[in-house]
């Protein structure tokens, strides 16, 4: 299968700071990526799709003004949380499509 | 749009036995299904998938079925060990001969294999 990674694997944040994660496809080029948010024992939440050389395309009630997405490559899609807040403590998980979805092993982001 | 209904949300069994998770989804023209496993903090993982041409699909110890009339497809895992213990999901979407698609996700069945 295709991999996937993620960085970082964990960040603690002060609240009204922004992060960055960062998902790279390492052995093939995604057009498509993309990412999602998981909140503990429950399922996977599409935030939003992006699109290499494009703006990427949010689902509904998710703030794209607070959730920053750029995929300026292929290989390399970005997630930035701005201001973050508490609330926003979540593992935020990213995916590159292929013939399937191949996901990252996710970020647990935790805002102070 | 989509409705993806997985049950059980628990599943227990002894080391050994064999272990069933089944999923509806409401949307005909779906034509994907992939399976993933997630462990404890980490990224789900594809472990099988299947296409709507075909029935049933098999990869060692785990296999999937689909019918498509009833629309449902479930995961069996046979023999299981306590390696297999951890979050699994179906999916499914359309658009599944490439290119990029949207899967919607089961709500997930933990899956706990006792020594």
């Amino acid at each position: 299968g295709a991999v996937v990674s993620q960085h970082p694997s964990r960040v603690i944040c002060k609240s009204g700071t922004s992060v960055k994660i960062e998902c790279r496809s390492l052995d093939f080029q995604a057009t498509t990526m993309f990412w999602y948010r998981q909140f503990p024992k429950q399922s996977l939440m599409l935030m939003a799709t992006s699109n290499e050389g494009s703006k990427a395309t949010y689902e509904q009630g998710v703030e794209k003004d607070k959730f920053l997405i750029n995929h300026a490559s292929l290989t390399l899609s970005t997630l930035t949380v701005t201001s973050a807040h508490p609330e926003d403590s979540s593992f935020y998980i990213c995916s590159a499509s292929r013939d399937t979805q191949y996901f990252g092993p996710g970020t647990r982001l935790t805002v102070l | 749009g989509e409705n993806v209904e997985q049950h059980p949300s628990t599943l227990s069994v002894q080391e050994g036995d064999s272990a069933v998770i089944k999923c509806t989804y409401s949307d005909s023209a779906s034509n994907y299904f992939p399976w993933y496993k997630q462990e404890l903090g980490k990224g789900p993982q594809l472990i099988i998938d299947i296409r709507s041409n075909v029935g049933e699909k098999k990869d060692q110890r785990i296999a999937v079925t689909l019918n498509k009339t009833a629309k449902h497809f479930s995961l069996h895992i046979t023999e299981t060990q306590p390696e297999d213990s951890a979050v699994y999901f179906c999916a499914a979407s359309k658009g599944a001969t490439g290119g990029s698609y949207i899967p919607t996700f089961g709500r997930g069945t933990s899956l706990i294999v006792h020594p």
